[in-house]
């Protein structure tokens, strides 16, 4: 069974500080994904990774940042500047290809205060 | 840019009732359409992918269909039970979309006793 963790599930930040998410598959996948859920709005794709220390944009980047040394693990770096950051994040990964499913890990509930 | 709508946005059923959830999609251009179950603050479980090239995709009491050129996907669920209670994603992938998944909003489902 494909496995996706999440460093936290619940994360309890002030405003200005750094947020770092990490998140780690099993499955020897090329594709890591990181959405942020929101009442109303639905998923949304912040950035997604198709190989080590390749990234491209999703549809809401701005406040983020992300990073892939290892194939393994993907992570979201949330700016001290970003707005509304309190939300669920949720990673996913897939094999390369368009073919194939995503799989999601168990989500980090990120209240900024 | 796509636009994905799930009817009915919430739905109450009394164990048992077989039910229809739908999604629609404003993009037909699509390489598969992913079907995700949802429980309260948790993170996405998949249940079914359904290539564009498919008209059907089954797993056990689930059953999905795709008409892509009129933007459709069903899921049904025959003899619901209390333990199918969650929301219920659909999300299509678009061809050159980048392996990105266009999530809806989701239909609430709560089976009753």
């Amino acid at each position: 069974d494909v496995k996706v963790t999440q460093s936290s599930r619940y994360l309890v930040k002030r405003t200005g500080e750094k947020v770092f998410l990490e998140c780690v598959q099993d499955m020897d996948h090329e594709n890591m994904f990181w959405y942020r859920q929101d009442p109303g709005l639905g998923l949304r794709l912040i950035y997604f990774s198709y190989d080590v220390k390749m990234k491209e944009k999703g549809d809401i980047p701005e406040g983020y940042s992300v990073s892939r040394e290892k194939k393994e693990r993907f992570s979201l770096i949330l700016e001290s500047a970003s707005t509304n950051p309190t939300s669920m994040y949720l990673c996913a990964s897939s094999l390369a290809g368009g073919a194939y499913e995503q799989y999601f890990g168990p989500g980090t509930r990120l209240t900024v205060t | 840019k796509q636009e994905v709508t799930q009817i009915p946005a919430a739905l109450s059923v009394p164990e048992g009732e077989n039910l229809v959830l739908n999604c629609s999609f404003t993009d037909s251009a699509i390489y598969n359409l992913q079907w995700f179950r949802q429980d309260p603050g948790k993170g996405l479980t998949s249940l079914l992918l359904i290539q564009s090239s498919q008209r059907e995709q089954t797993s056990g009491r689930l059953n999905a269909s795709l008409d892509k050129s009129s933007g459709r996907s069903t899921l049904y669920i025959a003899a619901s039970q209390p333990g199918d209670s969650a929301t219920y994603l659909c999300a299509p992938k678009l061809t050159g979309g980048g392996n990105k998944l266009t999530f809806g909003t989701g239909t609430q489902l709560k089976v009753e006793l």
